[in-house]
């Protein structure tokens, strides 16, 4: 079964940092771009860093850029978002979902459960 | 500027039809979306990819009353035979070098 698994969500107080990790299972996890998508509350979906397969290409949304970094392990089948400087906005629920395209940017088909990030003091 | 439009809400009854529209910016008529679905409580789930000329793949197991089509800037969704599983919000997608793009989602209805 294809699946995405996320988990190191947390509560986090503002300018902390946290550790999200998605593992992946049921395909070849080296051979597909990877992204983070988050969903505040009540509220729609936000793109939030793309990689690809190889770690050769990264990008950022700009309301992230300088403070989060993606990254993977392809010998582990894994996928990383490091987020530091935290803020109260960044309170969301994060997925990871792959991206179907083969050298491409393309259409995200399949996706994760998600763990929620809460940054409160 | 890459920006998907969707109206906020829809409704229609039990085994009836809904079409969803996602209009893209002026200019982009060119570019393909995808459509996800989001039931309450639960991640995103890959319906389809629509491309410009209206022909879509879609996801594994996506029933057959969900199609694709396409008419200019915009992408639509069609679900026939609208069963009670179907209320949930739907995301349309695009993207280009460097960026992901969402529309605001629009939250369906089953009366």
């Amino acid at each position: 079964e294809v699946q995405l698994v996320e988990s190191g969500g947390g509560l986090v107080q503002p300018g902390g940092s946290l550790r999200l990790s998605c593992a992946a299972s049921g395909f070849s996890f080296r051979g597909y771009a990877m992204n983070w998508v988050r969903q505040a509350p009540g509220k729609g979906l936000e793109w939030v860093s793309y990689i690809s397969s190889s770690s050769s290409t990264i990008y950022y949304a700009d309301s992230v850029k300088g403070r989060f970094t993606i990254s993977r392990d392809n010998a582990k089948n894994s996928l990383y978002l490091q987020m530091n400087s935290l803020r109260d906005e960044d309170t969301a629920m994060y997925y990871c979902a792959r991206d179907r395209g083969v050298g491409a940017i393309d259409a995200f088909d399949i996706w994760g459960q998600g763990t929620m990030v809460t940054v409160s003091s | 500027q890459l920006v998907l439009t969707q109206s906020p809400s829809a409704s229609a009854s039990l085994g009836a039809s809904v079409k969803l529209t996602c209009t893209l910016s002026s200019g982009q008529s060119s570019y393909a979306i995808a459509w996800h679905q989001q039931q309450p409580e639960k991640g995103p789930r890959y319906l389809m990819k629509v491309n410009s000329d209206g022909s879509h793949n879609k996801g594994d197991g996506i029933p057959d009353r969900f199609s694709g089509s396409s008419s200019g800037t915009e992408r639509y969704l069609t679900i026939s035979s609208l069963q009670s599983e179907d209320e949930a919000a739907y995301y349309c997608q695009t993207w280009d070098t460097g960026i992901h793009v969402f529309g605001g989602g629009t939250k369906v209805t089953v009366l």
